[in-house]
């Protein structure tokens, strides 16, 4: 386990299409938290899990988003009816409730839609 | 609501000078405040917490509720601490982090 992997890297997508992301966390951690970063800005939170159950959704997440984490692993973020808007670097974080709850990051996986 | 402000974009320093990039926050509980940085090509990582009071790679950060600031120095820089730094805050009301909008911190030789 090299740490949290994101699937895919890169995605190019015309508007109004649907699009997909995968995150795979670290093995043991059973907090998953997504985040959508645009250029020359930091990362803002849009959901967190804790097992298979999503505990908070950032406002940020509109209607057209959803994210699931069905067996309590690896998680998806869907996207639906894509707009320029959400062309971002979507990042993956989890974390295990431990003394500090540290939130290890994956690579991200950059949408661009045209 | 809380917020994170990094007032500096960038900030470009020569090899061996001090080094402080600015954090300030907004938030009525006790938060917990971390530095985050982010490497070429790399992936975000955390650099430090306040509440564990630790120096990393000559990196310190103090709260300063007063001030309500978590600025982050180093006494000499070097030309590997070139990378993007983000400051963020930790309510204790959830899990979430509220992120900064970064500084860029470039060593030059």
């Amino acid at each position: 386990d090299t740490g949290v992997s994101q699937n895919p890297r890169h995605k190019i997508t015309k508007r109004g299409q649907n699009v997909t992301f995968r995150c795979d966390p670290i093995s043991e951690h059973n907090r998953l938290y997504w985040y959508r970063q645009t250029l020359g800005q930091g990362p803002e939170f849009l959901t967190y899990f804790q097992n298979e159950a999503q505990l908070e959704k950032s406002r940020l997440l509109s209607d057209r988003f959803s994210a699931e984490r069905p067996k309590g692993s690896f998680s998806t973020l869907e996207i639906q009816r894509t707009e320029q808007g959400d062309s971002a670097m979507y990042l993956c974080a989890s974390s295990f409730p431990g003394t500090y709850n540290e939130q290890y990051f994956g690579p991200g996986t950059r949408l661009t839609v045209t | 609501a809380q917020r994170v402000t990094q007032p500096e974009k960038l900030l470009s320093v020569f090899k061996g000078a001090p080094v402080e990039l600015k954090c300030n926050y907004s938030y009525s509980g006790s938060p917990e405040l971390f530095w985050y940085v982010q490497y070429s090509r790399q992936r975000l990582q955390l650099l430090l917490r306040h509440i564990s009071r630790e120096s990393i790679k000559g990196f310190t950060a103090d709260l300063n509720k007063g001030e309500t600031s978590f600025h982050l120095k180093k006494p000499f820089a070097q030309e590997e601490d070139s990378a993007m730094y983000y400051c963020a805050l930790k309510t204790n009301a959830g899990n979430m982090l509220t992120f900064g909008g970064g500084t860029r911190l470039m060593v030059k030789p």
